[in-house]
C-alpha cells in the first residue's frame, strides 16, 4: 500500500534554531514529491517539486532534498513567519495525476 | 502565476439546503481539478478528480450524488453540496493542474469554509 509518513507531527523551535521535517515514502513508483506549506484557515501554499533522488530546492530559508526513500525540508535560521504546517505529497506513476498526503508536520517558532 | 481562486471563501446554510462552491483557474488551463476536504488538523482528503468535459472520479466513500462536481471549461469547476447536513461541516479546498506551470503541480485554491446550522 502506498504510504506518505511525515515526522515529527509538531515542532517548537526558538527563532534561529535550525532543523528538519522528515517524509518518508513507501510507493510502488514516484513520478514526484512536492512539498506545501499551509497557514491556518488556508489553502496548501506550493512550494517545491521534486522528482529525482539526489535533487535539492531552495528558497529562501527552506532547502529540500529527496532519496529514494525519504525527503527532507531543511529548515535554516527559522522566523517566527515560517510557523506553519507543512506537508508532504506524492504523486505516484499509476493511478493519474492524483497525490497522496501526508498529514503533515506543525511547525512553531517561538520568537 | 498559478493563481487558482475560490468562491466563497466562507458559507453558512440550513441543513437540507444545497451550496454551490466555484473553483477557478485564473492565469492558467486547468485540464484537471481536484476537491479535497480537511477536517481540524488533519491533512487533505482527496473527494474527488475532474477532467474537463468528462465527469469526475470520485474515492471510495464519496457520494456521487451528494457532491456534484461539473468541470465545464478549462477555467471551472463547482462542487455542489446537495441536502448539506451539519456533519458535511468541513473546510473544502480545490486545487488545479495543467498547462502553463510544473504540468505536474497542483496549486491550491484559498478553500472554503463550510458550516451547515
Amino acid at each position: 500500500e502506498d504510504q506518505v509518513t511525515q515526522s515529527p507531527e509538531a515542532l517548537r523551535l526558538q527563532e534561529g534554531e535550525s532543523s528538519s521535517l522528515n517524509c518518508s515514502y513507501t510507493v510502488s513508483g514516484l513520478r514526484g514529491l512536492f512539498w506545501y506549506r499551509q497557514d491556518p484557515g488556508k489553502g496548501p501554499e506550493f512550494l517545491f517539486t521534486l522528482y529525482s533522488a539526489g535533487e535539492e530546492k531552495e528558497k529562501e530559508r527552506l532547502k529540500a532534498t529527496l532519496t529514494k526513500k525519504e525527503s527532507f525540508l531543511h529548515i535554516t535560521a527559522p522566523k517566527p513567519e515560517d510557523s506553519a504546517t507543512y506537508l508532504c505529497a506524492v504523486h505516484l506513476l499509476r493511478g493519474g495525476d492524483k497525490i497522496i498526503f501526508g498529514k503533515g508536520t506543525r511547525l512553531h517558532i517561538l520568537p | 502565476g498559478a493563481v487558482v481562486s475560490q468562491h466563497p471563501s466562507w458559507v453558512i446554510c440550513k441543513s437540507g439546503t444545497s451550496v454551490k462552491i466555484e473553483c477557478r483557474s485564473l492565469d492558467f488551463q486547468a485540464t484537471t481539478m481536484f476537491w479535497y476536504r480537511q477536517f481540524p488538523k488533519q491533512s487533505l482528503m482527496l473527494m474527488a478528480t475532474s477532467n474537463e468535459g468528462s465527469k469526475a472520479t470520485y474515492e471510495q466513500g464519496v457520494e456521487k450524488d451528494k457532491f456534484l462536481i461539473n468541470h465545464a471549461s478549462l477555467t471551472l469547476s463547482t462542487l455542489t453540496v446537495t441536502s448539506a447536513h451539519p456533519e458535511d461541516s468541513s473546510f473544502y479546498i480545490c486545487s488545479a493542474s495543467g498547462t502553463g506551470g510544473h504540468l505536474d503541480t497542483q496549486y491550491f485554491g484559498p478553500g472554503t469554509r463550510l458550516t451547515v446550522l
